[in-house]
């Protein structure tokens, strides 16, 4: 079965420090992974994409096959990082299928 | 460019009733999506329409039609709502498989 997992669904941390939101994907193809943000009460939007291997406002992913994961990082967390977050997994006929979200809270 | 434009923000509904939520895109995208978003839950696919004059299900389609009007909107009816349908409305749409999706602002639906 396709399935996107985030076990997380409150990520609390202080400004400056690491960030990783889990994600965790099963899928029997060649997995195409995203990586959405919803600030509080805006619309979803596109933050990355595994196959751009890009970085977007200091977030990174990985996409590792074997351990079947697309883990979000950044290595020093902005209080403007605070949203929910949402990992997506795109099928074979282009739907995308979501995790359950995990909200990011960053102290001050 | 508006993007995608979902009407209206907020609904309030008494149990049995109807109504239509309306998405409609700018961008000249084929393929166009409805997401219902609940806490704990993410958001799951509805309905989709993968091009003009096409939908099909997604997973949660019992209680809801769709009509892919034209390129431009596609629709979402809930002909006799029930509280369980209380949730965000979320409509989408992308160009082609190599894009991620765009998104509406959303619609607030609350059914009594």
């Amino acid at each position: 079965a396709q399935r996107v997992t985030q076990p997380e669904k409150l990520l609390s941390v202080f400004k400056g420090a690491p960030v990783e939101l889990k994600c965790n994907y099963s899928y029997s193809g060649s997995p195409e992974l995203f990586w959405y943000v919803q600030y509080s009460r805006q619309r979803l939007q596109l933050l990355l994409r595994h196959i751009s291997r890009e970085s977007i406002k200091g977030f990174t992913a990985d996409l590792n096959k074997g351990e079947t994961s697309f883990h979000l990082k950044k290595p020093f967390a902005q209080e403007e990082d605070s949203a929910m977050y949402y990992c997506a997994l795109r099928d074979s006929s282009y739907k995308l299928i979501f995790g359950s979200g995990t909200r990011l809270l960053v102290r001050p | 460019n508006a993007g995608v434009t979902q009407t209206p923000k907020f609904q309030v509904l008494k149990t049995g009733q109807s109504m239509t939520l309306q998405c409609a895109q700018d961008m000249n995208h084929n393929s166009m999506y409805w997401y219902r978003q609940d806490p704990g839950m993410g958001l799951r696919l509805i309905y989709y329409s993968a091009s003009e004059g096409t939908t099909d299900k997604g997973e949660v389609p019992n209680g809801y039609n769709v009509s892919r009007l034209n390129k431009r909107e596609f629709s979402l009816r809930l002909e006799s709502a029930a509280p369980s349908q209380t949730s965000v409305y979320f409509c989408a749409s992308v160009k082609d498989n190599n894009y991620g999706y765009t998104f509406g602002s959303g619609t607030r639906l609350t059914v009594v």
